[in-house]
């Protein structure tokens, strides 16, 4: 079974700052890697995926991940952040060949002015 | 594109009674429907996923007979927490997958209080 490692469960940031969250996974077959970001009282919505290709993966708002399998990781980096950016954000895994999206715990990142 | 509803987003019901939360793609056809539940300050737990027109495959822990997982189309899956008790109160959401693709796409969630 696959699981799924975010190592930091809040990181607080000044606007316009950069700002990295990390995403660790373990698994035996390969996987699918995404970012989820949860915004107060809503759904999760996608921010980025990667299923192949190149390792640098791009989505909305700015955020950027690398996949990096030698080192099972999947972070998720945004240059400079918003006010708006303030939400909980999670990284999933699902294996290519199967249904099931495992998440991580979560990321609450608050952003300051 | 790939937008999912939810409804209601709220309830607020008395112990023992039946909800029934709506989960619907509006914009593609969903062959495969996840239901997930939140608590507070937590990560998502998948509770089942349903096929069109097959029996939902439920997760070790979960109830099959308390939360009733219909996927009559594929558009529409329906979740029922029968007899509803005050542990059941939750953040419950759904997901669709469209038919050939490996993106979950997430509806807004149902925020359900069991009194």
């Amino acid at each position: 079974a696959q699981s799924v490692t975010q190592l930091d469960s809040q990181v607080p940031v000044f606007e316009e700052a950069p700002v990295e969250l990390r995403c660790n996974y373990s698994s035996s077959v390969s996987v699918y890697l995404f970012w989820y970001v949860q915004y107060p009282n809503q759904g999760l919505q996608l921010l980025l995926k990667y299923l192949s290709g190149s390792t640098l993966v791009k989505g909305i708002n700015g955020f950027e991940a690398e996949f990096n399998k030698s080192q099972t990781s999947f972070h998720l980096r945004k240059p400079s952040v918003h006010i708006s950016d303030t939400a909980e954000y999670f990284c999933a895994v699902k294996r290519a060949a199967g249904n099931k999206l495992t998440f991580g715990g979560g990321t609450r990142v608050l952003v300051k002015p | 594109g790939a937008v999912v509803s939810q409804h209601p987003s709220r309830v607020i019901c008395k112990s023992g009674t039946s909800v029934k939360i709506e989960c619907r793609s509006l914009d593609f056809q969903a062959t495969t429907m996840f239901w997930y539940r939140q608590f507070p300050k937590q990560s998502l737990m998948l509770m089942a996923t349903s096929n069109e027109g097959s029996k939902a495959t439920y997760e070790q822990g979960v109830e099959k007979d308390k939360f009733l997982i219909n996927h009559a189309s594929l558009t529409l899956s329906t979740l029922t927490v029968t007899s509803a008790h005050p542990e059941d109160s939750s953040f419950y959401i759904c997901s669709a997958r469209p038919g050939l693709g490996e993106t979950q796409y997430f509806g807004p969630g149902t925020r359900l209080l069991v009194l």
